[in-house]
């Protein structure tokens, strides 16, 4: 059971342009909701995170949309830069920080220049 | 800071013989860390919970006599793959979590084993 759907799959973006990425989840037990990105042959690298009592977190050109009532929660990635191209993931994590990250299948995005 | 280190980045052993990973927070105490597992263009997906002086917990399906942790400080915890065979070639990634503040999760940058 996957509990934590991500989408899409794989994302082509122009340079300047609005990155989206979306996450849903089942399980209300999740408490953080973290971003990472990660480059072929890296380990993930924390982007963002966001708790539920906030619809929405902004860190530079990263923001994080949070609906709490649709169970769902997105990454927007504003003026996006070749740079950005690399593979992302949502992740959850049940309350009280004791569990692993439960993390959606990525997606692998790519900004033509 | 939050810096998680791995030893080694990348081994190559035999299929039979046994291997061992290291992982270390370099700049805070971490009494918790996690191992995960990564085969390439998959996501991660948590192989066990490794508490500093107490035994693992292992997520359903994975072998706890063959994938051992040790985590004897507050900073390092070790892998040992046992017997490894082929399909345990993957990526091995750990994360530490910082004690204070938030609790955020911080990965190493992995470690490749490729057994042959």
């Amino acid at each position: 059971q996957q509990q934590v759907k991500q989408s899409p799959q794989s994302l082509i973006v122009q340079k300047g342009g609005i990155s989206i990425i979306n996450c849903a989840y089942e399980n209300t037990a999740f408490d953080y909701f973290p971003w990472y990105q990660q480059f072929p042959g890296k380990g993930p690298a924390l982007l963002i995170a966001i708790r539920p009592d906030v619809s929405e977190k902004k860190e530079g050109r990263f923001t994080i949309s949070f609906n709490k009532s649709a169970k769902q929660f997105s990454l927007h990635i504003m003026d996006s830069q070749p740079g950005d191209s690399a593979t992302y993931f949502c992740a959850a994590r049940e309350g009280g920080g004791a569990d692993g990250l439960t993390f959606g299948k990525g997606t692998h995005l790519i900004i033509q220049p | 800071g939050a810096v998680v280190s791995q030893h080694p980045s990348w081994v190559i052993c035999k299929s039979g013989t046994s291997v061992k990973i290291e992982c270390r927070s370099l700049d805070f105490q971490a009494t918790t860390m996690f191992w995960y597992r990564q085969f390439p263009k998959q996501s991660l997906m948590l192989m066990a919970t490794s508490n500093e002086g107490s035994k693992a917990t292992y997520e359903q399906g994975v072998e706890k006599d063959k994938f051992l942790i040790n985590h004897a400080s507050l900073t390092l915890s070790t892998l040992t793959v046992t017997s490894a065979h082929p399909e345990d070639s993957s990526f091995y990634i750990c994360s530490a979590r910082n004690q204070r503040g938030t609790y955020e999760q911080y990965f190493g940058p992995g470690t490749r084993l490729t057994v042959t």
